[in-house]
């Protein structure tokens, strides 16, 4: 069964430090998602890709953060510099385009803690 | 106000019993939902979507809109403890294929 694949699993940093995720998608999901998600809370979306061109940044914080997926595969998220407040799950989704087809499915996550 | 609001929990119900997830949403036309399991640090897995009004079943599993009062429901037959994770309901605009989640209510299923 095809999955979505993130690495690290686990990250620890060092306020000020920079840190990158990676994520591959299901094989053929033009759309790719990050979320971050903080303890107890539900997962909030960073970025949208629709292959390599982003969809929707609102909520990614463009001062720190940033995202490419530059041949509209693979794509990796970082943060420069890290802060206490960036320790979360970095959740990596993707979805088929398709008329009706929604579904988005998610890898297992990168759990930050930022010392 | 947001989108979807959810009640934390923790929820704790016995084996075998029958579980119900709310989830209230904010704005009458939305019309697609989605429910996510989540265990303990891993990434949410799909459990089942529905789309307007209704209710749909797959195995011990309900799922049910109420448009009427802006109510989503999971529920969840013959508990296991295997059930005992975390439950997202979120909402998909489907035009921007965008998922928004309730914060998650954790179930806890005791044998």
């Amino acid at each position: 069964e095809a999955e979505v694949a993130q690495s690290p699993r686990y990250k620890i940093t060092e306020k000020s430090q920079a840190v990158a995720f990676w994520c591959d998608p299901i094989s053929g999901h033009a759309t790719l998602y990050w979320y971050r998600q903080i303890l107890g809370q539900g997962p909030e979306l960073l970025v949208q890709f629709q292959d390599e061109s982003v969809v929707d940044d609102s909520q990614l914080p463009k001062d720190r953060f940033s995202a490419e997926r530059l041949k509209g595969v693979d794509s990796t998220l970082k943060i420069q510099p890290a802060e206490l407040g960036d320790s979360a799950m970095y959740l990596c989704a993707s979805s088929l385009v398709s008329q009706g087809t929604y579904e988005q499915y998610f890898g297992p996550g990168t759990r930050l803690t930022v010392t | 106000q947001k989108e979807v609001e959810q009640d934390p929990g923790p929820l704790s119900v016995p084996e075998g019993a029958i579980v119900s997830l709310n989830c209230t949403y904010s704005n009458s036309a939305f019309q697609y939902f989605m429910w996510y399991r989540q265990y303990s640090r891993k990434g949410p897995e799909l459990l089942m979507y529905t789309y307007s009004s209704g209710n749909k079943e797959d195995g011990r599993f309900t799922a049910q809109v109420d448009k009427s009062s802006k109510y989503i429901s999971l529920f969840i037959r013959d508990s296991q403890p295997s059930d005992s994770a975390t439950y997202l309901c979120g909402h998909m605009d489907t035009g921007r294929r965008a998922l928004t989640f309730g914060s998650g209510t954790r179930l806890q299923v005791q044998p």
